[in-house]
């Protein structure tokens, strides 16, 4: 039993256009929140660690907020490029040092 | 390269026998984790260690045990192996850092029991 969710499952985004997704995690004993892109035959590679409620961190098209109080986290994609095809993963990090991933958003970038 | 390794990549085996996987972390990372992921699965959290000790333990079989040696190495040990343990075994790393740092994850070893 995953209790980090996240949703949708996949989605399909035009080239060009912007989406997101969620992910919401236990908010008790709660320490940080990691995402993570996962492409093919690779293994996943981290892309935002963050810790304090409010966070917001950016690496070129992709950003991310956390919300540690209502237990949520959004990843933004803006600008979709083909690229940008992987699955992305979300893991909570407890007080008790476990790191528990979400089962991923698949996200598939038509041209 | 996350300078995470792990051997073997591709391991076959029967049902019953006993199989060890094997990962080095990247140097100077004191904690490894270990995750499997199975078919229609998330990953899934096994064990961590961290320089040397037990630290964390999530939904790992009894027949399946973990341990890190002094040179930080780590080894994933399953046992009486059955056809639902086929499935992906990735192993991370991170520093120690303070504060949270992101893991650095293995290529995987790719399990299939038959």
């Amino acid at each position: 039993i995953l209790n980090v969710e996240q949703s949708p499952q996949s989605l399909h985004v035009q080239e060009g256009d912007s989406t997101n997704f969620t992910c919401s995690f236990p908010s008790s004993n709660f320490y940080a929140l990691h995402w993570y892109r996962w492409e093919t035959a690779k293994s996943p590679e981290a892309l935002f660690v963050m810790t304090l409620n409010g966070d917001e961190k950016k690496k070129g098209r992709i950003s991310a907020t956390l919300n540690t109080k209502e237990g949520y986290s959004y990843l933004y994609i803006k600008g979709s490029q083909p690229e940008d095809s992987a699955t992305y993963l979300c893991a909570s990090r407890s007080n008790d040092y476990k790191l528990s991933f979400g089962a991923g958003t698949t996200v598939t970038v038509r041209a | 390269d996350s300078g995470v390794t792990q051997t073997p990549k591709h391991l076959i085996t029967a049902t019953g026998q006993r199989v060890t996987l094997r990962c080095s972390p990247r140097s100077g990372d004191l904690s490894v984790y270990w995750y499997q992921q199975s078919l229609d699965q998330g990953l899934q959290f096994l064990i961590q260690y961290y320089n040397g000790e037990e630290r964390a333990k999530g939904n790992i079989l009894e027949r399946f045990s973990a341990q890190q040696f002094p040179d930080l190495h780590s080894e994933l040990n399953l046992s009486s192996l059955e056809l639902g343990d086929s499935a992906l075994y990735f192993c991370a790393s991170s520093p120690p850092r303070t504060g949270d740092t992101e893991a650095f994850f293995g290529q995987g070893t790719r399990l299939t029991v038959v």
